[in-house]
């Protein structure tokens, strides 16, 4: 069975501290990786996709992707109490007719 | 640019009730659409989806329906609610890789 692990959390992070949030993944096949943020009450936001090994940056955010070891990551730097929120890791596969595996997501804290 | 509608925003119904959520899609057309519920505290368990008008996979068995009537119209339905039926129904389009998300409709069952 495909599936995506996520720490639950909570995991707790100073303001202004690098906040680092983990994925696993099963699926060798899959190609495409989504982190998405969800408020409390909300639906989830895109934040971003990375598909390639290494790093990608988009301001505060990086995604980094290690196929090899099956794992994504999602760093925010400079963490502000706005960036508080449930974080969902969804993977995709090639075969997937666009279907996303979703984790449980993991809820960050920013402390002030 | 595009925008995902759903309606009611909240809706409190009793057990054996029947039910109809509707999403709709503006700015796109022809989009795959799909059917999420996240109960309380769990992630997202994807229920159905469509890459066309009268074109729906169903994802787990139960004892909701969904039909698309019109290609940017997705209605998730019940003829008769269960306790377990609660939860936060999400609806997405695709948009080449990515899901884009509506506001949500929070279902409670009583």
């Amino acid at each position: 069975q495909k599936e995506v692990e996520q720490n639950s959390g909570p995991l707790s992070v100073p303001e202004g501290a690098i906040a680092s949030l983990n994925c696993t993944y099963s699926d060798r096949g899959s190609q495409s990786f989504f982190w998405y943020r969800q408020y409390s009450g909300k639906s989830p936001e895109l934040i971003m996709f990375i598909y390639s090994n290494g790093d990608k940056e988009d301001g505060r955010f990086t995604a980094q992707l290690n196929k090899a070891s099956q794992y994504v990551s999602l760093l925010i730097r400079d963490s502000q109490p706005s960036d508080s929120a449930t974080y969902l890791c969804a993977s995709q596969g090639a075969d997937s007719n666009y279907q996303l595996i979703w984790g449980a997501g993991t809820k960050l804290i920013i402390k002030p | 640019s595009q925008t995902i509608h759903q309606w009611p925003a909240t809706l409190v119904q009793p057990v054996g009730s029947p039910l109809s959520l509707e999403c709709t899609v503006e700015g796109t057309s022809n989009p795959n659409l799909y059917w999420y519920r996240q109960a309380a505290g769990r992630g997202l368990q994807l229920l159905f989806y469509s890459v066309g008008i009268g074109q729906i996979s169903s994802e787990v068995p139960q004892n909701l329906s969904a039909s698309r009537p019109q290609d940017r119209q997705f209605i998730l339905s019940s003829k008769k609610l269960l306790l377990s039926d609660s939860g936060f129904y999400l609806c997405a389009w695709r948009e080449t890789f990515a899901q884009y998300f509506g506001p949500g409709t929070r279902l409670t069952v009583t």
